[in-house]
């Protein structure tokens, strides 16, 4: 079946420019995450959606990051202002539910490759 | 935070067995031990998960002392293909916020 997306693959922008990513779930999964990795380092957790409830945004490095998740489905993260310290890949997961942090297999795209020059 | 510590890489010859274990020293009851791997340029993938003992599947062992303060992960004669970042994961009870570890690069050597 099909697996997570996202779009772009790459995205190449100038300072101060405002971007979005796109990462199209799992169909049926409950739960989203988007997590950022700069080169050579490990994730960085986001925010999390779970279902309906208010998505957790404490992850969020700064008020220059939004996401959103329409539906209950496709998810939108959004960088504006864009700095070279925002270059990374940025992930997106989901899973099919979770009750239990950290109990359900979460399934990841091939993320979105944010050069910003 | 339930964060957890790894050793940063490591080398090994095909066919050895490779033990990747990973410190978290503050895991919570409800929490589980969830092990990725991630090729490069591609997201992680599921390995293994477990609560505590042994876990065992196709690809990989888990073992989970007593405590659960540590786990390692086995992977069995490894070839080529299995170089790659190894990320051990541990859910945070009571918070959404989920905690990879830096990962462990393992460099399978001919």
């Amino acid at each position: 079946g099909a697996g997570v997306s996202q779009s772009p693959s790459n995205k190449v922008t100038e300072k101060g420019k405002d971007v979005e990513l796109r990462c199209d779930p799992i169909s049926g999964h409950t739960a989203l995450y988007w997590y950022r990795q700069s080169l050579g380092q490990g994730l960085e957790f986001l925010i999390y959606f779970q279902g309906n409830s208010a998505p957790d945004k404490s992850g969020l490095p700064s008020d220059r990051f939004s996401a959103e998740r329409t539906g209950g489905s496709v998810s939108t993260l959004t960088i504006q202002r864009t700095q070279q310290e925002d270059s990374a890949v940025y992930l997106c997961a989901s899973s099919l539910t979770a009750g239990g942090v950290g109990t359900d297999t979460q399934y990841f795209g091939p993320g979105t490759r944010l050069t910003v020059l | 935070l339930a964060k957890t510590t790894q050793p940063i890489s490591m080398d090994s010859y095909e066919g050895q067995e490779v033990n990747i274990t990973c410190s978290h020293n503050n895991i919570a009851t409800n929490d589980y031990i969830t092990w990725y791997q991630q090729f490069p340029s591609q997201g992680p993938r599921f390995i293994i998960q477990g609560y505590k003992t042994k876990v065992t599947n196709e690809v990989a062992s888990l073992f989970i002392p007593a405590d659960r303060k540590s786990s390692t992960l086995s992977l069995p004669r490894v070839s080529l293909s299995d170089t790659a970042v190894y990320y051990c994961l541990v859910g945070e009870e009571g918070n959404n916020r989920l905690a990879f570890g830096k990962g462990n690069q393992v460099v399978v050597i001919p």
